[in-house]
């Protein structure tokens, strides 16, 4: 069973526009953590946003939130006016349980946001 | 920057040959792991390692054998490569001494292309 959905394989947005990227998670544990990252056509993997199963308020890092609902299992990124650089595949991936303190992590399909001038 | 360089960064070879491929970090990372994307599929993690010679499997192992003789580098190796390795292969690293989460930072990315 997949364990992380991104079910918008693209979107398409004008510039300085808000844009939701959608994320659902399926796990049974009660300990995880969340993570979203940007990979531009250069290829490079970029970290932007992490949140903790335990995290009571929702994480911000600039321009980028992480809207965590955790009875809905979903862990949306929200990117506020939208620049053309923000042009880039974006994947969702998930923590699982820890062993030894290695992160295994379990990456969506990802999607492609394209801004539009 | 996470101190995290990867070789080569796009090799061919043919079906059958052996291929390695090296991840080098200069920061003293305990936690290493190799990955690769294909479309479709997101990234899927093929090795870790969690320590000096201490390694194990992922997801996608088969086919797969990794090595880590030294804390700086961490080996990937395809004894006889298919074309389904056909892939972009991404190292990365952690650092974690306990449950709390830290960040996993990637390397550039490695093109391998198997004829």
């Amino acid at each position: 069973a997949q364990k992380i959905t991104q079910t918008q394989p693209g979107m398409f947005v004008q510039e300085k526009e808000a844009v939701t990227l959608d994320c659902t998670y399926d796990t049974s544990d009660q300990s995880y953590g969340l993570f979203w990252y940007k990979q531009p056509s250069s290829g490079e993997m970029i970290f932007l946003i992490y949140q903790g199963s335990y995290d009571e308020q929702n994480a911000t890092e600039g321009r980028y939130s992480l809207n965590f609902q955790k009875a809905r299992k979903s862990a949306n990124l929200v990117i506020s006016a939208s620049q053309l650089g923000d042009s880039a595949m974006y994947f969702c991936a998930m923590r699982e349980d820890p062993i030894q303190g290695a992160q295994k992590l379990v990456f969506g399909q990802g999607t492609r946001l394209t801004i539009n001038p | 920057d996470a101190g995290i360089t990867q070789s080569p960064r796009h090799k061919v070879t043919e079906t059958g040959t052996p291929v390695t491929l090296r991840c080098h970090q200069t920061e003293n990372h305990r936690y290493m792991y190799w990955y690769r994307q294909d479309p479709g599929h997101g990234l899927r993690l093929i090795h870790y390692s969690y320590g000096v010679k201490d390694t194990d499997k992922g997801e996608v192992s088969d086919g797969y054998s990794v090595s880590r003789s030294k804390t700086e580098d961490f080996l990937l190796t395809l004894e006889s490569a298919t074309s389904s390795q056909t892939s972009v292969y991404f190292c990365a690293i952690s650092e974690s001494s306990s449950l709390m989460v830290d960040t996993q930072y990637f390397g550039p990315g490695t093109r391998l292309t198997v004829l």
